[in-house]
C-alpha cells in the first residue's frame, strides 16, 4: 500500500497569513494527488486535483504544487471561511489512501 | 446536478452487518466509479472501498474481509455491508462519486472524489 504522511497535524494563523501544508508519498505516484477540505457536520469538498488543477468553483487562492512523491497545499491570504481541517490523498493505486490531515486553527 | 444520500441504521450492534445505501440523483450512475468512506471519531478519513456501474470492486485491504460493495443500477443505488461489526466500526461513513476530471497542465484525466453525500453516523453498541 502507499502510505501518505501529512505534516503539520495541526497549525495556528490569522487571516491574511499565507499558509503551507505538506504531504509525502511512500513512493512515486507522478501527479496522482488531491487535496480536499473538511469541516466539521460536513463533507469533505475537493479543492485541488492532480496535484496542481484548481476545481470549479474553488478560490484562486488555493494552489497545489508537487510531483513524484512530495506535494504541497497553500493558502494565499486565509480568509475565515478557511479555517478546517485539510486531507491529501493518493489518486495513483487502491487503496486511495489519505494523508491524516492539518487542522487550521485561528490564531 | 449531481447529490449522493446515504441511509441505513445508524445503530448496529456489536458481530452484527453495517448495511448502507447510497442514492445518486440528478444523474446517471453509469460510467463512474461509487466509493465509501468513513471518518471515526476524532479520526482521519479512510477509504473504504469503490464499485464500478458494471460491478467490478476494490476494497481496502484492513477491511477487505469484511467488506462487501454492490450496485444497483436500475434503482441508481450503491451499498455498503460491513460484517462482524466491532466498536471501533463506529464512523461517519460517506458515499461518494469518483470523477474523471481534465487536467490542463499538464493534459489528461485525473481522478478524484467530487461529489460528496452529506454522511451518515453509524453507531456500533449493544
Amino acid at each position: 500500500d502507499i502510505q501518505v504522511t501529512q505534516s503539520p497535524s495541526s497549525l495556528s494563523a490569522s487571516v491574511g497569513d499565507r499558509v503551507t501544508m505538506t504531504c509525502r508519498a511512500s513512493q512515486n505516484i507522478t501527479r496522482y494527488f488531491n487535496w480536499y477540505q473538511k469541516k466539521p457536520g460536513k463533507a469533505p469538498n475537493l479543492l485541488i486535483f492532480a496535484a496542481s488543477s484548481l476545481q470549479s468553483g474553488v478560490p484562486p487562492r488555493f494552489s497545489g504544487t508537487g510531483f513524484g512523491t512530495d506535494f504541497t497545499l497553500t493558502i494565499s491570504s486565509l480568509q475565515p471561511e478557511d479555517f478546517a481541517t485539510y486531507y491529501c490523498q493518493q489518486s495513483y493505486g487502491s487503496p486511495f489512501t489519505f494523508g491524516g490531515g492539518t487542522k487550521v486553527g485561528i490564531k | 446536478q449531481v447529490q449522493l444520500q446515504e441511509s441505513g441504521p445508524g445503530l448496529v450492534k456489536p458481530s452484527e452487518t453495517l448495511s448502507l445505501t447510497c442514492t445518486v440523483s440528478g444523474g446517471s450512475i453509469s460510467t463512474y466509479y461509487w466509493t465509501w468512506i468513513r471518518q471515526a471519531p476524532g479520526k482521519g478519513l479512510e477509504w473504504i472501498g469503490y464499485i464500478s456501474d458494471d460491478g467490478f470492486t476494490k476494497y481496502s485491504p484492513s477491511l477487505k474481509s469484511r467488506v462487501t460493495i454492490s450496485v444497483d443500477t436500475s434503482k441508481n443505488q450503491f451499498s455498503l455491508k460491513l460484517s462482524s461489526v466491532t466498536a471501533s466500526d463506529t464512523a461517519v461513513y460517506y458515499c461518494a462519486r469518483r470523477g474523471g476530471l481534465l487536467s490542463t497542465t499538464p493534459p489528461g484525466y485525473y481522478y478524484a472524489l467530487d461529489v460528496w453525500g452529506q454522511g451518515t453516523t453509524v453507531t456500533v453498541s449493544s
